[in-house]
């Protein structure tokens, strides 16, 4: 199976702030990646995927990246309504696999 | 508008059995494939089941393989999960989800609770 090592487990930043989790994938997955963001007590949501395609209805301030077989979210203006925990998922073979978790909390 | 509605869920002993739902509408049911993701209390997201659009083909977590069941009915819109010698472990909530290009999942219903404990 393919493991996606995503740090750090929890973050603390203030309103405006550049914000950047990372996955690292065991192996070659391409750009089978995507990132969810899941607020407190609601279902997961798609943000990006094909690690740097926004999904529809997404603000632009998130943004994907690659370098290798790591792969990065950027929140370029922390929002509060950014608050809650991110998931990165390789889409390349099943078992579809997660990255541990990202919870962002404000300063 | 997309919708996933699961239900099913409940409070079960060691070694029992549950059958989850998740009925689908706002989008052609029988055009994607479908996958049932869970997540334990205070934990991470951990994918389960995989069916095709078509029931051609199912994938499983290790976790789960031998154990639970994926189905579809495409004339009723309706996702399934069969769970059968359930452990404290599979103790989560169950979400259904919406297959994205195959790959990602980009509608995930409300999630069903599932307990498991004597």
């Amino acid at each position: 199976d393919i493991q996606m090592t995503q740090s750090p487990a929890s973050l603390s930043a203030s309103l405006e702030e550049i914000v950047t989790i990372t996955c690292q994938a065991s192996q070659d997955i391409g750009n089978w990646l995507a990132w969810y963001q899941q607020k407190p007590g609601k279902s997961p949501q798609l943000l990006i995927y094909d690690a740097t395609s926004l999904a529809d209805g997404v603000p632009s301030r998130f943004s994907g990246s690659r370098s290798g077989t790591q792969y990065s979210l950027k929140i370029s203006r922390l929002q509060v309504e950014d608050i809650g925990s991110y998931y990165c998922q390789q889409a390349h073979s099943n078992p579809r696999t997660f990255g541990g978790g990202t919870k962002l909390e404000l300063k | 508008e997309v919708q996933l509605v699961e239900s099913g869920g409940g409070l079960v002993q060691p070694g029992s059995s549950l059958k989850l739902s998740c009925v689908a509408s706002g989008f052609t049911f029988s055009s994607y494939n479908m996958h049932w993701i869970r997540q334990a209390p205070k934990k991470g997201l951990e994918w389960i089941a995989l069916i095709y659009y078509d029931s051609s083909n199912k994938y499983y977590a290790d976790s789960v393989k031998g154990r639970f069941t994926i189905s579809r009915d495409n004339s009723k819109n309706t996702l399934y999960l069969e769970m059968n010698s359930l452990r404290s472990e599979d103790t989560a909530m169950y979400y259904c989800a919406k297959g994205y290009y195959s790959s990602y999942f980009d509608y995930w219903g409300q999630g069903v609770m599932v307990t498991v404990s004597s």
